[in-house]
């Protein structure tokens, strides 16, 4: 059964540019959460996505945006890049409706790079 | 505040060594889901467990032990006889009210396991 994939797996932008970063879940898996990860802020939810409805957002700005598909595959927008947005861009996927609550499985991520 | 701690920055042993990684948690809500997941290198978050807050019970998984204390609020990591491979940053992690914030994660303990 093929993993998580996120595409693409790095990004270099420079301020001010927008971003679309791709991500297909594990065949059969409709929760799809999204999560940024920096060395100073560690880990932090982005927002959180069931049959093509956010359930649930994380405290960003709404630069961030998201959405997902009717075949479960999903994407987020970053517009207006700024350099903090620097970060390992992860995607995790899970069986069920309550995503946090269940057994996630991530990407490998997507390294973006603003200069 | 619903916060997970890491204490342990950074944990360095010799292979075969039994090391414990610390997590502490603080919450006010009743029902909530602990986690653990490793990152290697390679960037992906790998789940290696879950605990739901009414189940207090140890749980053991080949050289893996998870010790969850409600009365100290902690779910602590136990690693025996560790190896080379089990080098990784690992992170506790938790999702309080009703997931409505993703998964809470610590700051992570990058565990550096020498030959």
């Amino acid at each position: 059964k093929a993993g998580v994939t996120q595409t693409p797996r790095y990004l270099i932008k420079t301020r001010g540019q927008q971003v679309t970063l791709s991500c297909s879940p594990i065949s059969g898996h409709r929760s799809v959460s999204w999560y940024q990860q920096t060395p100073g802020q560690g880990l932090q939810f982005l927002f959180e996505y069931f049959s093509e409805t956010q359930r649930n957002k994380g405290n960003f700005p709404g630069r961030f945006s998201g959405r997902q598909f009717s075949n479960s595959r999903s994407e987020m927008n970053v517009s207006t890049l700024e350099l903090g947005d620097s970060a390992l861009y992860l995607c995790a996927s899970s069986l069920g409706r309550g995503g946090s609550y269940n057994e996630q499985f991530f990407g490998p991520g997507t390294r973006l790079t603003v200069l | 505040a619903q916060k997970v701690t890491q204490a342990q920055t950074e944990i360095s042993v010799v292979e075969k060594e039994d090391v414990t990684l610390d997590c502490v948690y603080e919450t006010r809500d009743t029902t909530y889901y602990l986690f653990w997941y490793k990152q290697p290198p390679s960037g992906e978050l790998v789940f290696l467990i879950r605990r739901n807050s009414f189940d207090e019970q140890n749980e053991i998984s080949g050289r893996y032990s998870w010790n969850f204390q409600k009365s100290t609020s902690s779910f602590n990591f136990t690693i025996t006889a560790s190896q080379v491979v089990d080098s990784a940053v690992y992170f506790c992690g938790a999702a309080f009210r009703g997931g409505a914030d993703g998964l809470t994660f610590g700051k992570g303990t990058h565990l550096i396991i020498q030959p």
